[in-house]
């Protein structure tokens, strides 16, 4: 089955600095790549995605990108704020009713 | 947009109980359901996966006879978790897909405290 691997697990970044958040997986036919920010008891918010005919998407402050030959995936927030404060969560899935797996999180820590 | 309503919310129960909890999607028609467990600190692993009108598919290490799935419809998806014990005290999390690029649409969570 699929396994998703993320790293950092935790990460500080100065208030305005960049972030990036890094995930690999295993299984090729995966096509679909989320990004999912959780905050304490709630449920996981969709920020962004990217399918695999695309190398790159952006919405405002976040970006992610997608290397399908070497099967890995990025969140890049630039311009960081205090209420980017949160875990954030890659996944994967074939798409269509396929699951989804999800990466192990990452803490993300924005100092003022 | 797409809406997965999850109840409840939270829940105590005394050991050797069940709890049921269920996910209605209510603007669009849910094929499948994902239900996830999520410990603190943890990520979401997945439990299984229901088809509408079908048995769910359990991943390995979940016991079906303990946790009960049924999705009779396209709207309702239930999770039982029969003869609670503590250690299945967790953050219990639906998510409904359906055919198209329409990805995936989380429920609010459960948090189950068993005591």
């Amino acid at each position: 089955g699929e396994n998703v691997e993320q790293h950092p697990s935790t990460l500080s970044v100065q208030e305005g600095d960049s972030a990036v958040i890094k995930c690999t997986y295993s299984d090729s036919a995966s096509n679909y790549f989320p990004w999912y920010k959780q905050e304490l008891g709630k449920r996981p918010q969709l920020i962004i995605d990217i399918r695999s005919n695309v190398g790159e998407k952006k919405d405002q402050r976040i970006a992610v990108t997608l290397n399908k030959t070497a099967k890995h995936f990025s969140l890049h927030i630039t311009e960081t704020q205090p209420e980017d404060s949160a875990v954030y969560f890659c996944a994967a899935s074939r798409g269509g009713r396929e699951k989804l797996t999800f990466g192990t999180g990452t803490r993300l820590t924005i100092i003022p | 947009g797409a809406v997965v309503s999850q109840h409840p919310s939270w829940v105590i129960c005394k050991s050797g109980t069940s709890v049921k909890i269920e996910c209605r999607s209510l603007d669009f028609q849910a094929t499948t359901m994902f239900w996830y467990r999520q410990f603190p600190k943890q990520s979401l692993m997945l439990m299984a996966t229901s088809n509408e009108g079908s048995k769910a598919t359990y991943e390995q290490g979940v016991e079906k006879d303990k946790f009960l799935i049924n999705h009779a419809s396209l709207t309702l998806s239930t999770l039982t978790v029969t003869s609670a014990h503590p250690e299945d005290s967790s953050f219990y999390i639906c998510s409904a897909s359906r055919p198209g690029p329409y990805g995936y649409t989380f429920g609010s969570g459960t948090r189950l405290t068993v005591v």
